[in-house]
């Protein structure tokens, strides 16, 4: 049974367009939800987090989450080719640990 | 803005060596951890590290593994006898806080990534 799960993508959209990605969790006691950006070869960034049901922005993002559906969005507002990457959703299912979905390849085009 | 470094970036060894992985986490940070990530797959958990000990740790992380804290600022993961499956990325990550459990679970703050180390096992 899979933890983490999104849809491998990629997720093409052009510029200027809302991207939206999508990410279910199979934990129902799981407490913290975070977004990485990952550039190919590079390592996981930092993104978004939210702790609480409902939607939280920041700048060009927005991560919603709903609990009673295990399910965690990110959206991504006036999308540029710079945001083309896999974007990771993590979930934190114990004490520390989090557990990373396959990530979604974003593509966007000029 | 401060940042998690590793070194070296990129480490070629041969199987059954032994091999040191080194990180510098942000220095305000008291929780550390090592994630690895073989090429096309996820990020994997191996171990998180608090107060000098090992808070916890995935089944990857076999008596092969260890880590430390040698002093106020580096953080080490060692691999006692490579094998050609140990390739892959290594990434340090720290994190500042850990909250107080909630209903049973822990809330996990923000874990921050280091660059990481290509360890490629021939």
């Amino acid at each position: 049974q899979k933890e983490v799960e999104q849809n491998s993508g990629p997720l093409s959209v052009p510029e200027g367009a809302i991207a939206s990605l999508n990410c279910t969790y199979s934990d129902r006691g799981s407490q913290s939800f975070f977004w990485y950006r990952q550039y190919s070869g590079k390592s996981p960034e930092l993104i978004m987090f939210i702790y609480s049901n409902g939607d939280k922005e920041d700048g060009r993002f927005t991560a919603q989450l709903n609990k009673a559906s295990q399910y965690v969005s990110l959206l991504i507002r006036d999308s540029q080719p710079s945001d083309s990457a896999t974007y990771l959703c993590a979930v934190n299912t114990g004490f520390q640990k989090l557990v990373f979905g396959t990530g979604t390849r974003l593509l966007v085009s000029p | 803005e401060p940042e998690v470094t590793q070194t070296p970036s990129h480490q070629v060894t041969q199987m059954g060596q032994e091999v040191i992985l080194r990180c510098v986490p942000i220095s305000n940070h008291l929780y550390f951890y090592w994630y690895r990530q073989i090429l096309g797959q996820k990020v994997e958990f191996l171990v998180s590290f608090y107060n000098n000990e090992i808070s916890e740790k995935s089944e990857i992380f076999d008596d092969q593994f260890s880590v430390e804290r040698p002093d106020g600022s580096n953080f080490t993961l060692k691999i006692r006898s490579t094998k050609l499956e140990d390739s892959a990325m290594y990434f340090c990550a720290s994190s500042e806080r850990q909250g107080a459990k909630k209903g049973g679970r822990a809330i996990s703050y923000e874990q921050y990534f280091g660059p990481g180390t290509r360890l490629t096992v021939t």
